[in-house]
């Protein structure tokens, strides 16, 4: 299967709460990328880890990255009901396995206010 | 930033007509660009891989007759969905990436419903 799988597959906070979503992938990498989709919509590029680095950070986004166990989480901080989307980490293979992006199965998140 | 559009937004279309795709890079060049198709509540499977001024590269199980791609120019690339059927209908995403670290800039999508 092409897909990584990312866990947990749905996820309901409060307003203010973390959210922590996690993913795993199969192949090396070059980088994993993590991205939003909001119901029906075109996908929202949010924060890119490269395969040198173990943590990243962006506003109220951290990313970590355990190339060792081919894993990768994404930590929201503060959530607010706005963040409400499905979330997916996407992993961009190295170039013998063709340089393409694989998508995990996705975490639906909903924050309630 | 990199912008990607895609035209249609929508389509509905009896069975087995032919429906083309486009997904246009407004400001860069893209050798490249990704085809993706997303079921109802699922992720993002890639279909194909477009490159500028060759062929086509598809995945395991996508059939190259049915889905024809076309990248024409360097910020163009079609999919035709030719005799769709209903078992077509999806949401279908293309991509393209664009700088250093060739992030991914996806089009709003285009969503097809076969009758």
């Amino acid at each position: 299967s092409q897909q990584g799988e990312e866990d947990p597959q749905a996820l309901s906070i409060q307003e203010g709460e973390n959210a922590t979503m996690n993913c795993s992938y199969k192949t090396s990498i070059n980088n994993l990328q993590w991205y939003r989709q909001n119901s029906g919509r075109g996908l929202v590029h949010l924060i890119l880890i490269r395969s040198n680095e173990r943590e990243k950070h962006s506003g109220r986004l951290r990313v970590t990255l355990d190339t060792s166990k081919k894993s990768s989480s994404l930590l929201i901080t503060a959530s607010r009901a706005a963040d409400t989307a499905s979330y997916f980490c996407a992993a961009l293979g190295r170039m013998e396995y063709g340089n393409k992006l694989v998508f995990g199965a996705g975490t639906i998140l909903r924050v309630k206010s | 930033g990199a912008v990607v559009s895609q035209h249609p937004s929508w389509v509905i279309c009896k069975s087995g007509t032919s429906v083309k795709i486009e997904c246009r890079s407004l400001d860069f060049q893209a050798t490249t660009m990704f085809w993706y198709r997303q079921f109802p509540k699922q992720s993002l499977m890639l279909m194909a891989t477009s490159n500028e001024g060759s062929k086509a590269t598809y995945e395991q199980g996508v059939e190259k007759d049915k889905f024809l791609i076309n990248h024409a120019s360097l910020t163009l690339s079609t999919l035709t969905v030719t005799s769709a059927h209903p078992e077509d209908s999806s949401f279908y995403i293309c991509s393209a990436p664009y700088g250093v670290q060739e992030t991914q800039y996806f089009g709003p999508g285009t969503r097809l419903l076969v009758l």
